[in-house]
C-alpha cells in the first residue's frame, strides 16, 4: 500500500524559502505524476503544481515565479520549494499522486493526461510568521 | 483559468437522506472531473474520477454524473461516516487544476 508522508519546518520566517519533502513508501515514484496542494486555515484546497517523475513540471500561474518542484527517484521523494513567503502562504500542505493516462492526440498535438489524485499524504502545517 | 463553482456551500442533512452536491465548470471539461471527501486532520479521499467512475473501495452509495460543464455527486443514503467536506476538481486543463470551494455536509 502506497503511503505519502510530508515533512519540513512547521514555522518559516516571512521572505524566506519554504522547503517541504514528500517521502513515498510502498511504491515507486516512477510512472506517476506527483502534486502539491495546500489548504489555508478555514479555506478550501488550492492546487500548487505537479511533476512527472521524469522532471516535467506544471505550476499554478499565481505561484510560478516563486515555486520549484523536483523529484528524487533514488530517494523516492518529491520536494517543494516556495520562495519569498508571506503570511498568505500559511497552510496545510499535501502531496498527492496521480496516475498517468498516457498521451492523447488533441488540438493538433500530443498531450500527456493524468488521472485524479488517488493517494494523498496526511498533510503538514506550515506557518509563516516572525 | 477554469473556475469551479460548487453548491451548496453547506448542506444540513440527516442519516438516511439522499444528498446531492453540484459542481459547475466555467468551460467544457468533458468528463475530467473528480470528487474528494475531506475530514479535518485527514488526507483527502478520492471518491469519483472521470465524472462517474467509482474509486476502488468507495461505497456504492456514492455516485457521480455529468459531463461538459455540469456535474453532480450523489450520496444515496447518508451514513454517519459521510459527514465531511466534499470538493470537486477539474483536471482537464493546466489552467491550473482548480478545486471547487467545497461543500460541508453537516448533521441536521
Amino acid at each position: 500500500q502506497v503511503q505519502l508522508q510530508e515533512s519540513g519546518p512547521g514555522l518559516v520566517q516571512p521572505s524566506e524559502t519554504l522547503s517541504l519533502t514528500c517521502t513515498v513508501s510502498g511504491g515507486p515514484v516512477s510512472s506517476y505524476f506527483w502534486s502539491w496542494i495546500r489548504q489555508p486555515p478555514g479555506k478550501g484546497l488550492e492546487w500548487i503544481g505537479n511533476i512527472w517523475y521524469s522532471g516535467t513540471t506544471n505550476y499554478s500561474p499565481s505561484l510560478k515565479s516563486r515555486l520549484f518542484i523536483s523529484v528524487q527517484t533514488s530517494k523516492n521523494q518529491v520536494s517543494l520549494k516556495l520562495s519569498s513567503v508571506t503570511a498568505a502562504d500559511t497552510a496545510v500542505y499535501f502531496c498527492a499522486r496521480a496516475p498517468s493516462l498516457g498521451y492523447f492526440y488533441e488540438s493538433g498535438g500530443y498531450l500527456q493526461r493524468l488521472d485524479a489524485y488517488d493517494v494523498w499524504g496526511q498533510g503538514t502545517m506550515v506557518t509563516v510568521s516572525s | 483559468d477554469i473556475q469551479m463553482t460548487q453548491s451548496p456551500s453547506i448542506l444540513s442533512a440527516s442519516v438516511g437522506d439522499r444528498v446531492t452536491i453540484t459542481c459547475r465548470a466555467s468551460q467544457n471539461i468533458s468528463n475530467w472531473l473528480a470528487w474528494y471527501q475531506h475530514k479535518p486532520g485527514k488526507a483527502p479521499k478520492l471518491l469519483i474520477y472521470k465524472a462517474s467512475s467509482l474509486q476502488s473501495g468507495v461505497p456504492s452509495r456514492f455516485s457521480g454524473s455529468g459531463s461538459g460543464t455540469d456535474f453532480t455527486l450523489t450520496i444515496s443514503s447518508l451514513q454517519p461516516d459521510d459527514f465531511a467536506t466534499y470538493y470537486c476538481q477539474q483536471y482537464d486543463s493546466y489552467s491550473p487544476f482548480m478545486f471547487g470551494q467545497g461543500t460541508k455536509v453537516e448533521i441536521k
